[in-house]
């Protein structure tokens, strides 16, 4: 069974610059999950996809950060404009359903620097 | 609302035992464990649910107590491949936001 596939898996921009990450989860997971990990801090959750209907995205910063998950499979997070505060591994999980019950998978994720 | 985990870091020898323990502010229906290696992606551990179901890996036991929102993590008989830094995941149910723990870094040393 393949895993939660991520690209790119490292990314450097300067401020100010957008960037977009994509995710493809395990084929037949219903939900799907975005995190921003910054080194030594534990992942915090961004969005929370349960087919392509959003769960939860009350720690996305609407400002600057968007989500979309096209018919309930791939997803895409992006940044646009970028801060300095924004570099992080982005990880990108799925499950089979919603976490009260079921594992999460984690992709390899993104390395993002913001110069 | 993030759980908080003790100890922050822990340093044991091949073949001893450690607890890591879990607390949150919050009511919660299940607890996650997970394993998270340097430079790599956390992998599950274990589920302890509301009402004492659990699902994961064998080898793995852990608690978790409903009224005290609080969940402890047994590793014993350390092994070096136990090494990495365990999260705890803290999920209120249908509708609450699910959070990872503040971590916790153990070291196994031969």
């Amino acid at each position: 069974e393949a895993g939660v596939a991520q690209s790119p898996r490292y990314k450097i921009i300067e401020k100010r610059q957008s960037v977009a990450f994509w995710c493809n989860p395990i084929s037949g997971h219903a939900t799907l999950y975005w995190y921003q990990q910054i080194l030594g801090q534990g992942p915090k959750l961004l969005i929370q996809f349960q087919n392509n209907g959003v769960v939860d995205d009350s720690q996305l910063p609407k400002d600057r950060f968007s989500a979309e998950r096209l018919k309930g499979v791939d997803s895409t997070l992006k940044i646009q404009p970028a801060k300095l505060e924004d570099s992080a591994v982005y990880l990108c999980a799925s499950s089979p359903g919603l976490p009260s019950y079921n594992e999460q998978f984690f992709g390899p994720g993104t390395r993002l620097t913001v110069l | 609302q993030q759980p908080v985990q003790s100890p922050q870091a822990v340093i044991l020898r091949e073949g001893e035992d450690a607890v890591i323990n879990c607390s949150s502010s919050k009511a919660l229906y299940s607890v996650h464990w997970y394993r998270q290696k340097h430079g790599e992606a956390p992998v599950f551990l274990m589920i302890l649910l509301k009402g004492g179901e659990q699902k994961g890996h064998e080898k793995i036991s852990a608690s978790f107590n409903e009224k005290k929102q609080q969940s402890s993590l047994y590793l014993t008989a350390s092994q070096l491949s136990y090494s990495g830094t365990y999260f705890c995941g803290t999920d209120g149910g249908t509708g609450n936001q699910f959070y990872f723990g503040t971590g916790t870094s153990l070291t196994v040393i031969p």
